[in-house]
């Protein structure tokens, strides 16, 4: 099994652009989630979907941030436009009743 | 104000030692709990689960311990091996393993030769 498989690994972009981070779960997996980790936050819940299905949301920090899961191979994390303190590294995790399991996360730095 | 709270953020312990990491939570609600093993550059790894109807569960070398009076946890390494030098996170949820995971800020561990 390839795990979850996160793209691209690393992302630098200037401030103000839009941001896309990939996410393909582990084929079988029904929940899917997306954390950021920050040296002040620490890991923290942003969403997370249920056979494609947003169930909660409430991590999301604004509206600039948005997520889609189209089918159960395949989410996008988006960020339009982007800021300096959006730099953190990004994991996407997935599960099927148990416990989660992690991609290894793309590292976005805004400048 | 942080529910899952790890108090260490370091700890040394010698090869083939024990290594105990702790954890303290302060939501009653939570009933599963986890530990993840972090390297650099690299996404947490699921170690050990354990549901709060239990107060023990074991898997080789890994231990967890649940005390749900004292809402306190803790994961034992037995022996300890230099390759367990990593970042080990605490993580709770409400309703079992799905939903939102806590995870405390994680104690990074050095297992000396």
């Amino acid at each position: 099994d390839a795990g979850v498989i996160q793209s691209p690994r690393h992302e630098v972009t200037e401030m103000g652009q839009e941001v896309t981070l990939r996410c393909k779960p582990i084929s079988g997996h029904d929940y899917l989630f997306w954390y950021r980790q920050t040296m002040m936050r620490g890991l923290e819940l942003l969403i997370y979907f249920n056979n494609n299905v947003p169930i909660d949301d409430s991590g999301m920090p604004e509206d600039r941030f948005s997520a889609k899961m189209p089918n159960a191979s395949f989410s996008t994390l988006k960020i339009q436009p982007s800021e300096p303190r959006d730099s953190a590294v990004y994991f996407c995790a997935s599960s099927s009743r148990g416990a989660q399991y992690f991609g290894p996360g793309t590292r976005l730095t805004v400048t | 104000d942080q529910q899952v709270k790890q108090n260490s953020p370091s700890l040394s312990v010698q090869e083939g030692r024990i290594s105990i990491l702790n954890c303290d939570y302060t939501n009653s609600m939570f009933d599963y709990f986890l530990w993840y093993k972090k390297y650099p550059a690299e996404g947490p790894t699921f170690l050990i689960s354990i549901s709060s109807i239990k107060d023990k569960n074991e898997d080789g070398r890994f231990t967890v311990f649940l005390n749900k009076s004292a809402k306190h946890l803790s994961l034992h390494i037995v022996p300890s091996q230099p390759g367990d030098s990593a970042v080990y996170f605490c993580a709770a949820s409400v309703g079992g393993s799905q939903g939102n995971l806590i995870f405390g800020k994680g104690t990074k561990l050095s297992v000396k030769p």
